[in-house]
């Protein structure tokens, strides 16, 4: 099974702040994988999908990229409603398998 | 418009076969490359993949409960159905459901809203 590890864990960053958040894969996974934003109480938003692919609605803000195993998820510029919970998947083969999420805090 | 909703039992015991059903709207199961998959999130924790069922009826599990989880499809009512044997506390979490459009190449874009399992005595 592929592992996904995500770093950091948590990150306190302010608005207009640029951060990265990086997602490892245990093995190659080409380009198949998606970010996710996840708020308490709310189902989990595609972000990204295929490493850099904007997902419709998205606000370009958010910047994906990397191949193989080492991925990247920036936010050009924090805004208030971008503190949540990002989580990296991969799909390129079964078990599919999620990162263990990065907490952006205020 | 597409919704997905996850109905089932909120409360259940240990040992006990927990049955989740999804039902969705605006899009069809059958139609070609369509995929949905089931995921969950324990409380505090991550979110974990559980199965995918594929227009086609290909099914794939995650290792870890490809003994205890059966997916299931009736495209007739746009329902897909998890089953999972055995229950125990640790598998207490919000359960999702979720489409796969092979239009962006099998990510996941819509979530139902989730429900709460609890598994206890």
């Amino acid at each position: 099974d592929i592992q996904m590890t995500q770093s950091p864990s948590a990150l306190s960053a302010s608005v207009g702040d640029r951060v990265t958040i990086t997602c490892r894969a245990s093995q190659s996974v080409s380009n198949w994988l998606a970010w996710y934003q996840r708020k308490p109480g709310k189902a989990p938003k595609l972000l990204l999908y295929m490493a850099s692919n904007l997902q419709s609605g998205v606000p370009s803000r958010f910047i994906g990229s990397g191949f193989g195993t080492e991925f990247t998820l920036t936010i050009s510029s924090l805004q208030p409603d971008d503190f949540a919970t990002y989580y990296c998947q991969q799909y390129s083969s079964h078990p599919y398998s999620f990162g263990q999420g990065t907490k952006l805090e205020i | 418009q597409v919704t997905l909703k996850e109905s089932g039992p909120a409360l259940v015991k240990p040992t006990q076969t927990l049955t989740l059903t999804c039902t969705f709207s605006g899009f069809s199961l059958n139609t070609n490359g369509m995929r949905m998959s089931w995921i969950r999130q324990p409380p505090g924790k991550a979110l974990e993949w559980l199965a995918r069922i594929d227009w086609d009826d290909d099914k794939f599990y995650s290792t870890s409960l490809k003994t205890r989880v059966t997916v299931s499809k009736d495209t007739s009512r746009n329902q897909v159905v998890l089953t999972m044997t055995n229950m125990d506390p640790v598998d207490t979490a919000t359960y999702f459901c979720a489409r796969m459009p092979m239009a962006i190449a099998g990510a996941i874009d819509y979530w139902g809203q989730g429900t709460l399992v609890t598994v206890s005595s």
